[in-house]
């Protein structure tokens, strides 16, 4: 248990659909990070926000929104997915300034 | 560009040791570190190396060289549950800190 949720672990969804993705940090940090981990690759970063300001987009298509109401809850919204768009979505949280992330447990994403 | 390099599978038996190499390619490093994943778990923080040299955690430790743009985790005394993918990490102060992850190396441990 490293403090960072994420809902829900396991996500189908059709290409038309549109759905999101919850991460809920309780450890007090200020950054918060998406991060798409496929199989055999590098874990990419999506999106990083410090102190509920956007400071990085990864060029990540539009199809992914991020949204982050405050420091402590991130959002993935999701819509006209693409089957490639498969894969873990880890969300991650960090104290600014310290380099050590920590992460949830991830959503494993089908899109069929 | 950035890039990292470290090998994609790494087989050892239990009790020896193993070193996983990391080799990185940055404009402006900052600093490394290590992340230990288990199959279906998160990525969990291992070490972290700023500066030249040895840093010793337990039975984990990690090296860096900053002019040979190489580090290292070594692994001693090596447990079934050490089995995992091991991520090396650079913190790259191009771009406002941005950290880019290596493409992990599996660890399998044999009885």
């Amino acid at each position: 248990e490293t403090g960072v949720t994420q809902t829900p672990r396991h996500l189908v969804m059709g290409m038309t659909n549109k759905k999101s993705l919850k991460c809920e940090q309780h450890l007090g940090h200020n950054a918060m990070y998406w991060y798409k981990q496929s199989a055999k690759k590098p874990l990419e970063l999506m999106f990083v926000y410090n102190f509920k300001e956007q400071t990085e987009n990864n060029s990540v298509p539009s199809r992914f929104s991020p949204e982050c109401p405050n420091s402590s809850h991130l959002f993935l919204h999701l819509h006209t997915l693409q089957p490639e768009d498969s894969a873990l979505y880890l969300c991650a949280s960090s104290q600014d300034g310290r380099n050590e992330q920590y992460f949830g447990p991830g959503t494993r994403l089908t899109v069929t | 560009g950035q890039s990292l390099e470290q090998p994609s599978e790494v087989t050892a038996v239990e009790g020896a040791i193993v070193q996983i190499n990391c080799t990185y390619q940055t404009s402006g490093f900052y600093g490394l570190s290590w992340y230990q994943q288990h199959d279906g778990g998160a990525p969990t923080f291992l070490s972290y190396n700023a500066l030249d040299g040895l840093e010793e955690t337990g039975r984990f430790s990690s090296f860096l060289s900053r002019s040979d743009s190489y580090g290292y985790l070594l692994l001693q005394e090596l447990q079934m549950k050490d089995s995992a993918s091991y991520f090396c990490a650079v913190r790259d102060r191009t771009g406002g800190f941005k950290t880019i992850f290596g493409a992990g190396t599996r660890l399998f441990v044999k009885a």
